[in-house]
């Protein structure tokens, strides 16, 4: 079973809703990720967390938002979507590495799959 | 910059049969290695990873994988193929900068019965 808990697992949204994607995790880990993957593709990486502070965002467009509350949470608001951003959006946690020296292994939850209309 | 390179796009075996998944990486220094599964609509479950402590690296499920630098390769293997095997599999190095993750393309596994 994941320790990483993603809810909704399903979400359908028009192009001008607002919605949010949740993930939470217990295990103490203080780096937190989202990743979108589309079909028969492997994931990308969209935005890292760090100690709550926002340590990469690979050029993700402003209509999504992430949020860290605290070191458990993370959400990932969605406004103005595309129907090309339908996808899997995969949360993830890891050891951070400032505590282990190096990236650990990251644990995923099992998604999100988000239709845009 | 790392990379990994899976051969093998679909692999098909038996059920019974050893599977051989292939990756190959690239990298300027000792790397970290990793192996995910995804079952269908499912999040990445970690099969195993090699962090320099041994090139035999067993994981979960059977399955194992052995880091040959002279080769630059981290293949993925299990004696016999279960039909809960079937899943795509992703091979993975951890970048120059040790803060990402470099994901292979993928292998789709079928396990015939």
């Amino acid at each position: 079973d994941t320790e990483v808990t993603q809810t909704p697992k399903h979400l359908v949204m028009g192009m001008t809703n607002k919605k949010s994607l949740k993930c939470e995790q217990h295990m103490g880990h203080r780096a937190m990720y989202w990743y979108k993957q589309k079909a028969k593709k492997p994931p990308e990486l969209m935005f890292v967390y760090s100690y709550e502070k926002l340590s990469i965002n690979e050029s993700v467009p402003s209509r999504f938002s992430p949020e860290c509350p605290n070191s458990s949470l993370l959400n990932l608001h969605l406004h103005a979507l595309q129907p090309e951003d339908s996808a899997l959006y995969l949360c993830a946690s890891s050891q951070d590495r400032r505590l282990a020296g190096r990236l650990r292994e990251l644990f995923f939850g099992e998604g999100s799959r988000l239709t845009v209309l | 910059a790392q990379s990994v390179t899976q051969l093998d796009s679909h692999v098909s075996v038996s059920e019974g049969t050893p599977v051989l998944l292939r990756c190959n990486y690239s990298s300027s220094y000792s790397p970290s290695l990793f192996w995910y599964v995804q079952h269908p609509n499912k999040g990445l479950q970690l099969l195993l990873k090699y962090t320099s402590a041994a090139t035999l690296v067993k994981g979960i499920n059977g399955f194992e994988a052995e880091f040959k630098k002279s080769e630059t390769s981290f293949h993925l293997t299990k004696p016999s193929a279960h039909m809960s095997d079937a899943a795509e599999y992703f091979c993975v190095v951890r970048n120059e900068y040790g803060n990402k993750l470099v994901f292979g393309a993928g292998t789709i596994l079928r396990v015939k019965s």
